[in-house]
């Protein structure tokens, strides 16, 4: 049964970098055929989805928040990343990394498999 | 960027009775790009269709979702305790993706 697990500090200062990983259990990222993404929940907007990757590096990226996202892939510990630059207090919310259920598309499905989510709070 | 809007905000009702749902898009989603997601208090939402109305892995049947276009609808047949939670819409037909508001269904 696929699992995903999000990890990463709880707090962190304004102008930072949040950096959060996600790892996956119970199925392997580099024979996978699906995309990997992050989204976000804070009382203020709601669900926002970040970006998606795919095991070819392939990426997507929400172009409000495209300046400041990198997501990456470490097949060799079957972990998918989270990198938000320069965080202000509006960045703030729980993270959720999750699965597309389509194959090979962020278009054909919705997001098959959360992880619990991560709360971030931002503060100095 | 779709907007999606969600109606009712809120919906009271009582276990055994129907719940409705729309989901109106600002835009056409692309025939039916259209996913519904279930969200209970410090869970993660659960999907619950996709493609407007294909039922997720281990949905039951009274819940079902029609739509196409910009206009979409999730009902929930004979309300359980268990389906009482917040739901929302989220596209899947362009990027950004992008989610509705979300509307709670709560014990009246």
């Amino acid at each position: 049964q696929l699992q995903l697990q999000e990890s990463g500090p709880g707090l962190v200062k304004p102008s930072e970098t949040l950096s959060l990983t996600c790892t996956v259990s119970g199925g392997s990222l580099s024979s996978s055929s699906y995309y990997w993404g992050w989204v976000r929940q804070s009382p203020g907007k709601g669900l926002e989805w970040i970006g998606s990757i795919y095991i070819t590096w392939s990426t997507y990226y929400n172009l409000s928040l495209k300046s400041r996202v990198t997501i990456s892939l470490d097949t060799s510990k079957n972990q998918f990343s989270l990198k938000l630059t320069s965080v202000t207090a509006a960045d703030a919310a729980v993270y959720y990394c999750a699965k597309h259920g389509g194959y090979s598309s962020i278009y054909t499905s919705g997001l098959d498999v959360w992880g619990q989510g991560t709360t971030v709070t931002v503060s100095s | 960027e779709i907007v999606l809007t969600q109606s009712p905000g809120t919906l009271s009702l009582s276990p055994g009775e129907r719940a409705t749902l729309s989901c109106r898009a600002s835009q056409n989603v692309g025939s039916s790009n259209l996913a519904w997601y279930q969200q209970k208090p410090g869970q993660a939402p659960r999907l619950l269709f996709y493609g407007a109305s294909s039922r997720a892995i281990g949905i039951p049947d009274r819940f079902s979702g029609s739509g196409s276009g910009t206009d979409f609808t999730l009902i929930i047949n004979r309300l359980e305790p268990e389906d009482f939670a917040v739901y929302y819409c989220q596209q899947h037909g362009s990027s950004p993706l992008t989610f509705g508001g979300g509307t709670k269904v709560e014990i009246k």
